[in-house]
């Protein structure tokens, strides 16, 4: 997944805590997504970006917050986990002509 | 709803088999994605379509904006192909994903 990079990989969080995922291109892409992958649900939208400094919830947004200050970064944050948002969660950059997808973030809320 | 339904959910098919995946949506798009997905790995980008048909391979993809409908076909299938195989919409702002289709082939 070239020009991706998706951080952390793996993290175990306790109910309550916060984090930070990160996605970072440097393709100069406009649209960024993100994503939760759960078994049996399929991919599903939390948050995407249409540019910098533009969000917009998707399909399951609560919980979640996001931003994008700059256009190569596009940041989701927990601010309180709860068990529900153990998942892997997938960034995505895509242009007119092209899609790419980080590594995955596995994340445990125990 | 899903605005996207891929079918079959689950495959299974011996080595050498000719596959099809097929994916329906229900609104316009600008673009519509074929994706793979190992199991515990990341996501690739197979074809991205607006029209007609692409070949990468033993890959085929084609696409009828008419119909909205797409096809994904795998030419002399190998064991190194199982996977899951998404369909992804994208409406200009935003994806949407088919549930995927899970490909095991036996040799």
């Amino acid at each position: 997944n070239a020009g991706v990079t998706q951080t952390p990989k793996f993290r175990v969080l306790k109910t309550g805590q916060s984090m930070t995922l990160l996605c970072a291109q440097d393709m100069n892409h406009e649209y960024m997504y993100w994503y939760r992958q759960d078994p049996g649900m399929g991919l599903r939208l939390i948050h995407y970006s249409v540019g910098e400094g533009t969000t917009a919830k998707g399909e399951v947004p609560d919980g979640y917050n996001v931003s994008r200050l700059k256009k190569q970064n596009f940041l989701l944050g927990l601010e309180s986990a709860a068990p529900s948002q153990t998942s892997v969660y997938f960034c995505a950059s895509v242009s007119y002509t092209e899609a790419f997808f980080g590594q995955g973030t596995r994340l445990t809320v125990v | 709803k899903n605005e996207v339904e891929q079918s079959p959910q689950n495959l299974t098919a011996q080595e050498g088999e000719f596959i099809t995946i097929n994916c329906s949506y229900s609104v316009g798009i600008s673009a519509l994605h074929w994706l793979q997905q190992h199991p515990g790995g990341g996501i690739v980008s197979l074809f991205m379509l607006s029209s007609g048909k692409k070949k990468h391979g033993r890959l085929i993809a084609t696409i009828n904006i008419q119909e909205k409908h797409s096809s994904l076909h795998i030419t002399a299938s190998h064991p190194r192909d199982s996977a899951v195989y998404i369909c992804a919409m994208n409406t200009g702002n935003q994806f949407y994903f088919g549930t995927g289709t899970s490909l095991t082939v036996i040799p």
